[in-house]
């Protein structure tokens, strides 16, 4: 069975700083997809990012990227230049591309953005 | 585009009751999937549906069924309520295939006393 383990629970940093989310996952597929979801407290789940599993290259979404490391199946999140606007919870998710078309969620990261 | 749509968006329910939660899905999305988020965790699957027939379903009984609709929308069934039913009921919708970006409602909040 697929798990995404986030190990932790919360985070804080400053703004306009720099901060890396965690997460890392286990599977035996080849083919699956990566992401990054944020949920601010209005609980709808926003898309920040996503990364396939066949692209060797790191996602980059405006100040957020990330460090896919498929050997290691490692899958951080950085944060640039951070805002108020990015306090949430931080969820990463996984997803097979066969079989049960079904998002797989780690138990989230709260962020918290010191003014 | 209209976005995908929730409703109730809070309700409180009785044990042994049965309650219904609603989902429109984005336009032009054919497949809808339903999660269960307890607080303070992430989001469960509970099944999804693909052009009105259940494309996987996860590890929740039976009592948790589903339908969808000719025009994609979906509804979400859950009978004989225990208290840890209670949490946040989120529907996402999307294109075929995972190739395309999947958009979440903003949930329903399930209270079962």
């Amino acid at each position: 069975a697929q798990t995404v383990t986030q190990s932790q629970p919360e985070m804080s940093v400053q703004e306009a700083e720099t901060v890396t989310l965690s997460c890392t996952y286990d599977t035996s597929e080849s083919d699956y997809y990566l992401f990054w979801y944020k949920q601010p407290p209005s609980r709808q789940m926003i898309l920040v990012i996503r990364q396939e599993a066949y692209k060797q290259q790191n996602a980059t979404e405006n100040r957020f990227s990330v460090n896919f490391q498929k050997a290691a199946k490692s899958f951080s999140l950085k944060i640039s230049d951070s805002q108020l606007g990015d306090a949430a919870m931080y969820f990463c998710a996984y997803i097979a591309i066969q079989g049960a078309q079904k998002l797989v969620f780690g138990q989230g990261t709260r962020l918290t953005i010191n003014p | 585009e209209t976005g995908v749509t929730q409703s109730p968006t809070h309700l409180i329910k009785t044990r042994g009751q049965q309650v219904t939660l609603r989902c429109s899905s984005q336009s032009g999305h054919n497949t809808v999937s339903w999660y269960q988020q307890a607080l303070g965790q992430g989001p469960q699957f509970i099944f999804q549906y693909y052009r009105e027939e259940e494309n996987g379903r996860g590890n929740f009984p039976p009592r948790f069924s589903g339908l969808q609709f000719p025009n994609y929308s979906s509804e979400l069934n859950v009978n004989a309520l225990e208290l840890d039913d209670s949490a946040l009921y989120l529907c996402a919708s999307n294109r075929e295939g995972w190739s395309t970006e999947a958009f979440f409602g903003q949930g329903t909040r399930l209270t079962v006393v």
